[in-house]
This record gives structure tokens, sequence and C-alpha cells, in this order.
């Protein structure tokens, strides 16, 4: 099956500790996204990667960190400098050229802060 | 500066009716404009979807309606039902070919629609 697979479902952690949360596609997808999810808030970007080893930041990259070393892969560290990281986190990819920018989401990872 | 608002922030409907959500946006680079649905735990899923050419899309049940000269559409549900409960996100972004750089998706809040029996 195609799609994008997050891991884990759900991540607990200490304050203080850095949690890497994983995204995988097999969609052959360039480029890749990363949102977090608040209720009421809607989707807001984190960081996004168009191409291998690049990536941009979003609306809220602080206290986060990404690397892009493989094109399938797309994976979220949430430092111990983000203040409330406590949300769900959503990773999506989408071709890079083309008329539309269709984004294909993952099941999510929620993250709770103890 | 939230360049897609969307409203209503929750609606119920009861089962057969027509269920409405209405978005705004300000950019007029934005060219693509996607709906997503998305059930409790789970991620997004591309919905339908309309770019400005046409004023009308229409999937089954959902039809998106665009207003170009407002900067406005929005997503009809006909004959609603129990299983369209979920929460409803407008989006837009430019065209890749616009020249507004990053074309990545800017989302409204979203609506959470209950569809009562």
């Amino acid at each position: 099956d195609g799609g994008i697979t997050q891991s884990p479902k759900y991540l607990f952690r200490k304050e203080g500790q850095n949690v890497t949360l994983s995204c995988e596609q097999n969609l052959n997808h360039d480029a890749m996204y990363w949102y977090r999810q608040d209720p009421g808030q809607g989707l807001r970007l984190i960081y996004y990667s168009q191409i291998v080893n690049d990536f941009q930041k979003g609306d809220i990259a602080e206290g986060y960190s990404v690397s892009r070393e493989k094109k399938e892969s797309f994976p979220l560290t949430v430092t111990s400098a983000q203040k409330n990281p406590t949300a769900f986190y959503l990773c999506a990819s989408s071709r890079v050229a083309g008329v539309s920018n269709e984004q294909f989401f993952g099941p999510g990872t929620r993250l709770t802060v103890l | 500066q939230q360049q897609v608002k969307q409203s209503p922030q929750s609606l119920i409907v009861q089962k057969g009716g027509i269920s409405i959500i209405n978005c705004a946006y300000e950019n007029t680079a934005f060219d693509y404009f996607p709906w997503y649905q998305q059930f409790p735990g789970k991620g997004p899923a591309l919905l339908i979807a309309i770019r400005p050419d046409v004023s009308e899309k229409k999937e089954g049940r959902f039809t998106i309606s665009f207003n170009k000269s407002a900067k406005q559409f929005s997503l009809h549900i006909m004959d609603s039902q129990p299983g369209d409960s979920a929460t409803y996100f407008c989006a837009a972004s430019p065209s890749p070919y616009s020249g507004a750089g990053s074309y990545q998706l800017t989302f409204g809040k979203g609506t959470k629609l209950s569809v009562i029996p």
C-alpha cells in the first residue's frame, strides 16, 4: 500500500527531554511537511522540505528541528526548548511540480508532556 | 495574520439536511482551494478541491462553490449523514507558476460538523 506512516501513534515525554517523531512515505513525493494541530487552531506549519538535504521553517519552527537525508523520510525532533509541546503532530507529503499542491497526510502522532 | 478565515467553528445539522461551511481568503495569489475532512484521532484526507477557473465543482454529495470577486468559497454537503460528522478544513495555496515562492497550503481553523439522526 502506498501512503505515509508516522510512529509512534502516542508518545509521552518528560519535561526537558528531546523526542523524535518518525515520518516515512512511499509515494515518491518530493515535498514533505510537518504540522502541529491544537484544538481550535487548525493546522500550523512547523517545517517543510521540497528536496533532499534542504528544508525551510514554517510559521512555528521555534523549538523544533528536522532533517531530510532521504527522500522517503522526514523526522521531526521536538526539543526541550519547545515550551508547550503537547499536541497532535501531522506529517504530509506532496509532489513539488504541478498545478496543484495536493497534500497527503499521515495518521498523526499525539505527543503528551508529563 | 490569518489568511484563510473559516466559519462557523461548529455546526449541528439534522440527518438529511444541508451543511454549509464558508471560507474567505485575502491573498489574491491563491489559486488552489482544497477541503479536507478529518475524523477524531486521524489525519486529514482530501475531500474535494477547486481552482478559480470554475465557479462550482460537485463530487457526489459534496459541492464547492467559488466566488473569485468576493474571495470566498464554501463547502456544501447535501443529504448530510451521521457518518459525515467530522472536522472540515478549508485551505488555499498559490500556483507554482505565480512567482509567489513557496506554494504551501494555508489552512482555516476548522469546522466541527455534527450530524444528528
